[in-house]
C-alpha cells in the first residue's frame, strides 16, 4: 500500500473550513484514499473515501488532484468538536484489505 | 455508535501471562480486522479474519493469534506478555460485500506491569 504524508498538526477557528492535506505521491491507480478521524482515547471513526473523483457527504469533501498524488479534506464549518487526529490512509479496495494508518494530523479547533 | 463492541475496556496484566480480547462486529459484516495503538501512534494491523480463517498479517510475532467465530466474532490472544504490549487494540469490522469501510470499536486498553 501507497504511504502517506500529513503535518503533524493545524489551527483552526471555530466556525471556519478547515483543510486538511495529505501526500500520497506513490498511489497506485486501484488505490482509494480514506479519511478517519481518532477523538482522544476512542477508536477511529470513517469520515469519507474517494477514488479519483471528488467527494461529499454530510461530515466533509475529499478532493483528489488530477494525478492522484495528494488529496484534501476539508470540513466546512469547524466546531470544537471536530478536534481530533485526522489521517489519511490509502488501500487497494479488494478483498482481505489492510489499513496502513500513518501518524496523522492533529487538528486543533481554537474558540 | 460504530456498532463493534469490544470487551474488556481496560486491562491489566503482568509480563509473561496470556490475554485474550473478545470482538463482535458490526451487524451484517463478516470481516474482522484487529490493531494495535502504542501510546501517540497510529493504528498498526495485527491480522485480519474472514470465514474462520487468517487472510492477512501484519509485522507481528507469532505471540499474536486470534480467532473468528461462525457468528463472525473474533478473539485476539497474546502469549508471554510484554511490556510492550501495553497499547490500545483495535476491532474493525467489515463486509466483503461492502468491503471498502472498516467500522472501529472503541478499543481495549492493555496495561503490562
Amino acid at each position: 500500500d501507497a504511504k502517506t504524508t500529513q503535518p503533524p498538526s493545524m489551527d483552526c477557528a471555530e466556525g471556519r473550513a478547515a483543510n486538511l492535506p495529505c501526500n500520497h505521491s506513490t498511489i497506485s491507480g486501484n488505490e482509494y484514499v480514506y479519511w478517519y478521524r481518532q477523538i482522544h482515547s476512542q477508536g477511529p471513526q470513517y469520515i469519507i473515501h474517494g477514488l479519483k473523483n471528488n467527494e461529499t457527504n454530510e461530515m466533509a469533501s475529499l478532493i483528489i488532484t488530477e494525478d492522484r498524488k495528494s488529496s484534501t479534506l476539508i470540513l466546512p464549518h469547524a466546531t470544537l468538536r471536530d478536534t481530533a487526529v485526522y489521517y489519511c490512509i490509502v488501500r487497494i479496495g479488494a478483498n482481505f484489505n489492510k489499513f496502513y494508518f500513518g501518524s496523522g494530523t492533529k487538528l486543533n479547533v481554537k474558540p | 455508535d460504530a456498532g463493534v463492541t469490544q470487551s474488556p475496556t481496560h486491562l491489566i496484566k503482568t509480563r509473561g501471562q496470556q490475554v485474550t480480547l473478545r470482538c463482535s462486529p458490526k451487524s451484517g459484516h463478516d470481516t474482522v480486522s484487529w490493531y494495535q495503538q502504542a501510546l501517540g501512534q497510529g493504528p498498526q494491523f495485527i491480522f485480519q479474519y474472514y470465514e474462520e480463517e487468517e487472510r492477512q498479517r501484519g509485522n507481528f510475532p507469532d505471540r499474536f493469534s486470534g480467532h473468528q467465530f461462525p457468528n463472525y466474532s473474533s478473539e485476539l490472544n497474546v502469549n508471554a506478555l510484554l511490556l510492550g504490549d501495553s497499547a490500545l487494540y483495535l476491532c474493525a469490522s467489515s463486509s466483503q460485500i461492502a468491503k471498502n469501510i472498516q467500522y472501529f470499536g472503541a478499543g481495549t486498553r492493555l496495561s503490562v506491569l
